[in-house]
């Protein structure tokens, strides 16, 4: 298992087009979760799912956004008619299970978003 | 309002030179705090789980500490490769489900 992993790792778009990310969690994960970061700050939670259940949705999820799991595996972010505040960098991260772990959460290494 | 400081913003020190990095939060009801690293264009990296006032975690030249309302990331004879954000975190009062981070803390280490 090779960690998180996002795709796109950057992606450019116009204002007012729609974009998708995917992220996929280490396979034993049963969590999983999205945090957009802005440059300067700490990653802000957005939402996270537990297998293919989303769960809590953070008041920074406008209607413009959504997110899937299928399944429970691989999850998408997408967000539509993108605005210039939306650019950041998207953060995707799994985890065991809903109790404190040992071991945090994984983070890919995020998809950086750019709206022009 | 959960919420977590960080301090400094940023912190310059010569490779060798041992410092503290300062994370305070408000939190209801303290479930654990989380430190993490972060290199530029990456993910945070996990770096401790501290669950408990007085409980010290440690990781090569790393040491993470935990009173009731604060916590201190030792760095202790620091080498260039430190050189990074060092980002805190504690579970909401919620649930574990959303951790609210600092802004962190940018250590750069001279040699």
């Amino acid at each position: 298992d090779t960690g998180v992993s996002q795709n796109p790792r950057h992606k450019i778009t116009k204002r007012g087009q729609n974009v998708t990310f995917r992220c996929d969690p280490i396979s034993e994960h049963n969590r999983l979760y999205w945090y957009r970061q802005t440059l300067g700050q700490g990653p802000e939670f957005l939402t996270y799912f537990q297998n293919e259940a989303q769960l809590e949705k953070s008041r920074l999820l406008s209607d413009r956004f959504s997110a899937e799991r299928p399944k429970g595996s691989f999850s998408t972010l997408e967000i539509q008619r993108t605005e210039q505040g939306d650019s950041a960098m998207y953060l995707c991260a799994s985890s065991v299970d809903s109790r404190l772990s040992n071991y945090g959460y994984t983070f890919g290494s995020g998809t950086r978003l750019t709206v022009v | 309002e959960d919420q977590v400081t960080q301090s400094p913003e940023a912190l310059r020190l010569q490779e060798g030179e041992s410092s503290s990095l300062n994370c305070s939060y408000t939190v209801s009801g303290l479930r654990g705090l989380f430190w993490y690293r972060q290199d530029p264009g990456k993910g945070p990296e996990f770096l401790f789980t501290l669950y408990s006032a007085g409980e010290e975690k440690e990781k090569e030249r790393l040491k993470a500490t935990l009173t009731k309302k604060e916590s201190f990331l030792h760095i202790t004879a620091p080498k260039p490769e430190d050189s990074a954000t060092y980002l805190c975190a504690v579970p909401s009062s919620g649930g574990y489900q959303k951790v609210t981070f600092g802004t962190g803390t940018k250590l750069q280490v001279i040699p």
